[in-house]
């Protein structure tokens, strides 16, 4: 079984800093990793993933997380935000080599973007 | 190409009633999974579904149940309604690939 800890259920920053949303996780076999996205009233989207290779993954906005093993953690962090980044953050991985592709998610960061 | 869709966007039932919600997976895919997010929390798994049957189940209780049809359409279907039944019900599809796309969900009230 696997358990996902989003360290922060909220983080307001200014328009322009840097943010840092925390995420480990707990899993006795390997896992991929994922961050998904949640605008208000909307579903889920996905904003970046893990699978193999490189720790270091990159998102089309701006957003990058690195997989951290001995730490089990995938931390996912952008530069200088923007308010239209104001949104619910989930941090989720299922089962490598699993024959379904079952999700477990944390509980979410609200990122507030203020100006 | 059409994502996920799902419907209704927003259902109000009473406790005892029974719902059923449906969801269209993205085109191509034949995986659908059913997750709960109540208020103020992350998605929780409900079930999965692969060629018209039930592969994985979370922990939910039986009013929960299920259906694919040979389309790759599902449903999902509650009965006896609790009040602790309110939450938004994500439909998610899949084929192969590690990833999974979502609906914008069904906003199930129960009074």
């Amino acid at each position: 079984a696997q358990s996902v800890t989003q360290l922060d259920s909220q983080v307001p920053v200014f328009e322009e800093a840097p943010v840092e949303l925390r995420c480990n996780y707990s899993s006795s076999v390997s896992v991929y990793l994922f961050w998904y996205v949640q605008y208000p009233n909307q579903g889920l989207q996905l904003l970046l993933k893990y699978l193999s290779g490189s720790t270091l993954v990159e998102s089309i906005n701006g957003f990058e997380a690195e997989f951290n093993k001995s730490q089990t953690s995938f931390h996912l962090r952008k530069p200088s935000v923007h308010i239209s980044d104001t949104a619910e953050y989930f941090c989720a991985v299922s089962e490598v080599g699993g024959s379904n592709y079952k999700l477990t998610f944390g509980k979410g960061t609200l990122l507030t973007v203020n100006p | 190409d059409a994502g996920v869709t799902q419907s209704p966007t927003h259902l109000i039932k009473t406790r005892g009633q029974q719902v059923t919600l449906r969801c269209s997976p993205k085109s191509g895919h034949d995986t659908v999974s059913w997750y709960q997010q109540a208020l103020g929390q992350g998605p929780q798994f409900i079930f999965q579904y692969y060629e018209e049957e039930e592969r994985q189940r979370g922990n939910f209780p039986d009013r929960f149940s299920g259906h694919q049809f040979p389309n790759y359409s599902s449903e999902l279907n509650v009965n006896a309604l609790l009040l602790g039944d309110s939450a938004l019900y994500l439909c998610a599809s899949s084929f192969q690939e590690r990833w999974t796309f979502f609906g914008e969900g069904s906003r199930l009230t129960v009074l």
